[in-house]
């Protein structure tokens, strides 16, 4: 089956720092990778397309300078939140679909929470 | 702009019980939808897909429907156990391929009381 990894599960970082999130697909190639973020009880809100080889495209409302994100390669895309602050604290998830067997949904990753201090 | 909302946003059931949870969707023209569970702290497990050519999916004690038409998607949960205390949300696909974007309801929390 299609498993997209996620890294690190957990991370406090102190305010003004960056802080990188790793997300790979493990047994499959993803030319396209989603980042959602999702505030306590609240849904999953798509912040950008991840597109292998160019630039991402991010939702409205998503400040493209602090969140960055690079799809370096097939199987990894990567989230940077820049200067972190307090309100960016939250738990971030990614999700990739296997090209060829889309019509068995996107995969998610397990998911990474931020916290700033 | 599509629109995902999921009633009840939370409900509590003594195990055994059969189950509806509702999510329903603006925009018809949607590509498929999926159920995903959610474990607190976790990410999501995919439990069915409904494309948009299909009226239902099932698995084990899962059953999901699908009415496009009117915009709505149920997932019956029989015999419920307190293992399938979580919150499950329904997502709409908008597209093919891989540009497809999910657009996720608020999910509905269940708990499932031994």
């Amino acid at each position: 089956g299609a498993v997209v990894s996620q890294h690190p599960s957990r991370v406090i970082c102190k305010s003004g720092t960056s802080v990188k999130i790793e997300c790979r697909s493990l047994d499959f190639q993803a030319t396209t990778m989603f980042w959602y973020r999702q505030f306590p009880k609240q849904s999953l809100m798509l912040m950008a397309t991840s597109n292998e080889g160019s630039k991402a495209t991010y939702e409205q409302g998503v400040e493209k300078d602090k969140f960055l994100i690079n799809h370096a390669s097939l199987t990894l895309s990567t989230l940077t939140v820049t200067s972190a602050h307090p309100e960016d604290s939250s738990f971030y998830i990614c999700s990739a679909g296997k090209p060829g067997a889309l019509d068995y949904g996107y995969t998610f990753g397990s998911g990474t929470r931020l916290t700033v201090v | 702009k599509q629109e995902v909302t999921q009633i009840p946003a939370a409900l509590s059931v003594p195990e055994g019980e059969n189950l509806v949870l509702n999510c329903s969707f603006t925009d018809s023209a949607i590509y498929n939808l999926q159920w995903f569970r959610q474990d607190p702290g976790k990410g999501l497990t995919s439990l069915l897909l409904i494309q948009s050519s299909q009226r239902e999916q099932t698995s084990g004690r899962l059953n999901a429907s699908l009415d496009k038409s009117s915009g709505r998607s149920t997932l019956y949960i029989a015999a419920s156990q307190p293992g399938d205390s979580a919150t499950y949300l329904c997502a709409v696909r908008l597209g093919s391929g891989n540009t497809g974007k999910l657009i996720f309801g608020q999910g509905t929390t269940l708990q499932v009381k031994p």
